[in-house]
């Protein structure tokens, strides 16, 4: 799979949108991104997925750029409840080496009152 | 549906010791995989199961075994506890049939130390 870059931290005001980077150079054509996320010590929560166009669902959108290379998640109008740990991973859906599915340390997005 | 369960959620070992960290989910996925988490990094995958019989190793698969008798359970065995072994431990499973897309589940978490 793809290795993916996040910055360590960010910081958002409450009621703002939070638009958090990945950049994922590698990427192959069939491999999806993927955004995850952990808040305090529980499991990571699926947040959302996408190929080539941009998605959105009740939880936030994912804007893919042309080339690939890089995408954002955004929180539209983040809340104290969203500060969490953010993972951005690609993954293929099927095929040898590519079930190792690994995270990096991902974001930490802190939601200030 | 209870999705993705670990037991148990916390446990206390010594060094030398052995435990067993089980995880269910009765989604009848076929992918299913161990992760460790230690303060102020990342998930580092430990081993990793494509379907019944078939296991396989992850970044960090030294000292722990798994097995995959059936599609709903993928214990994960710890032989001999080390305090390196110290972490938080996640299960995830997937459905992951020819191309398809489904998203990781997590199980909460189970919370190790060793003494």
């Amino acid at each position: 799979d793809a290795k993916t870059t996040q910055p360590t931290s960010m910081d958002c005001a409450e009621g703002r949108a939070a638009n958090l980077p990945c950049n994922h150079s590698t990427i192959s054509g069939n491999e999806y991104v993927y955004w995850y996320r952990q808040i305090h010590s529980q499991g990571p929560q699926y947040i959302i997925h996408g190929l080539k166009n941009n998605e959105t669902n009740e939880m936030a959108s994912l804007i893919i750029t042309e080339d690939r290379k890089s995408s954002t998640l955004i929180l539209p109008h983040a809340t104290l409840r969203d500060t969490a740990v953010y993972y951005c991973i690609v993954r293929v859906g099927s095929g040898g080496s590519n079930y190792k599915l690994t995270f990096g340390k991902g974001t930490l997005l802190t939601v200030n009152p | 549906n209870a999705g993705v369960t670990q037991t148990p959620k916390f446990q206390v070992l010594k060094t030398g010791q052995s435990m067993t960290l089980q995880c269910a989910q009765d989604m009848n996925h076929e992918y299913m995989s161990w992760y460790r988490q230690d303060p102020g990094m990342g998930l580092r995958l430990i081993h990793y199961s494509v379907g019944a019989g078939i296991t396989d190793q992850g970044e960090v698969p030294n000292g722990y075994n798994v097995s995959r008798s059936t599609t709903e359970d993928f214990p994960l065995r710890l032989l001999s506890a080390a305090p390196s072994q110290t972490s938080v431990y996640f299960c995830a499973s997937s459905s992951w049939t020819g191309g398809n897309n489904s998203p990781l589940h997590f199980g909460n978490g189970t919370r190790l130390t060793v003494t």
